[in-house]
Formats: C-alpha cells, structure tokens, sequence
C-alpha cells in the first residue's frame, strides 16, 4: 500500500536559517503530493501541493518539487521565521480512492530567535 | 476555509459511557473523515465517508461507528469508550473536484477516565 515516510524530528533552527524537511514516498499509481502544517491546538491546514511529476508547489516562501525519479518531496524555505514553528505533515492521495490520503508522521520544527 | 466545525471541543467521559462526536461543514463537500492524532502515531483514519449513508472503515476502526445522514453532518461514536480511546480526533472533508487537498476541523481533544 501506500506510505510516506518524512524526517524526524524536532528541528530546532535559528530564525533566518534554511529549513529542509525531507519526505519520501511509495505509491502504486501516480498521486498528489501535500504539505501541510498544523499550529499548536490546530487543525491541519494545507501549506502546498503539486499534482504530477516536475511540478513546485509554494507559499508562503515554502517550496517544494515532485521527484518521481526519487519519490521525494521535500519541503524547504530559504530564511524560516519564529512564527514558522509548527508541526509539518507530508501527505499523498492517490486519485479516486475516496479522496483517502496517507500522511507522514509529521516533523516538529522549534524556530528560535 | 472550508467552514468546518466540531463539537463539543472538550469533552472528559468515564469508561463503559457512549460518546458521539459531531463534524459539520458548510461546503458541500463530497468526502468526509475522522482521524485520530496520538504522539508517535501521527494521523490515523478511522472511518470516512463517500456520500450520505455511505461510509467504509479506515485503519482503526474497531470501538468506533459513524453514520452520515446528510451532506454537512458525519457523526463518529464510540460505542463503550476505553482509556485507549483518548485523543484528539479531527474530522476532514475532501472531494472539491479536481483536486485531492482536505480540509480539517479544529479537533475534540477526548478524555476517558
């Protein structure tokens, strides 16, 4: 079945540091890929997302590229910001499905002044 | 936003007592789902539903029933609750067409005692 498997945490950084947050993948047919970011006593709401190979989903100075060739997707800002300190979830959802989604187990990043 | 709603937001309940959660949305959207969030665990989907009165099970499903008798509204029971139920759960809803991104409530953090 499908998985994601992202990077442990925490990262704690410095704000103005550059944040990489890698997440992989395995998944039978060809999915979308999401990053989404939750704030303490929060739902998830989603960050960004790409829906097919090559494409770089961004917001908010976050960015991310679909790697078919290595199932990848990793998360990465260049100069992370204090209020950037949250819980980051890598997702997939395989088309149809019920729209199912398979999640990571979510990276806790602690950004210090 | 997709105006989704849970209730009650707190709720501490004895072992052996039925509980029912309430996810309310005001999208029309097609899909809904119930996670459960527990440290090192994650996301967890324990039921979700693809149309009224159509609903199928997710990972842990077993001590929890849903039901779904109109668009906006997927209830989530638990029918005796145990310790191990504590949690908090979110509910979702997906399905806008052509995209595969959900849209989370802001959780009901539960207490069995």
């Amino acid at each position: 079945g499908d998985s994601v498997t992202q990077m442990e945490g925490p990262v704690t950084l410095s704000e103005e540091a550059f944040l990489t947050i890698n997440c992989t993948y395995t998944a039978t047919g060809y999915p979308s890929l999401f990053w989404y970011v939750q704030y303490p006593g929060e739902g998830l709401q989603l960050l960004l997302k790409a829906t097919k190979a090559d494409d770089k989903g961004s917001n908010k100075g976050f960015e991310a590229t679909y790697r078919k060739e290595t199932t990848s997707f990793h998360l990465e800002k260049g100069s992370v910001q204090v209020s950037d300190s949250a819980v980051y979830f890598c997702a997939l959802s395989d088309q149809g499905n019920a729209g199912k989604s398979t999640f990571g187990d979510g990276t806790t990043l602690t950004v210090k002044p | 936003d997709a105006g989704i709603t849970q209730s009650p937001r707190h709720k501490v309940t004895e072992t052996g007592t039925p509980v029912t959660l309430r996810c309310h949305q005001t999208e029309n959207h097609r899909y809904m789902y119930w996670y459960r969030q527990d440290p090192g665990h994650g996301l967890r989907l324990i039921h979700y539903s693809y149309g009224v009165k159509d609903t199928d099970k997710g990972e842990v499903s077993d001590g929890y029933s849903v039901s779904r008798s109109k668009t906006e509204d997927f209830l989530l029971t638990l029918e005796s609750a145990t310790s191990s139920q504590t949690s908090v759960y979110f509910c979702a809803t997906g399905g806008v067409q052509g995209s595969y991104e959900q849209y989370f409530g802001p959780g009901t953090r539960l207490t069995v005692t």
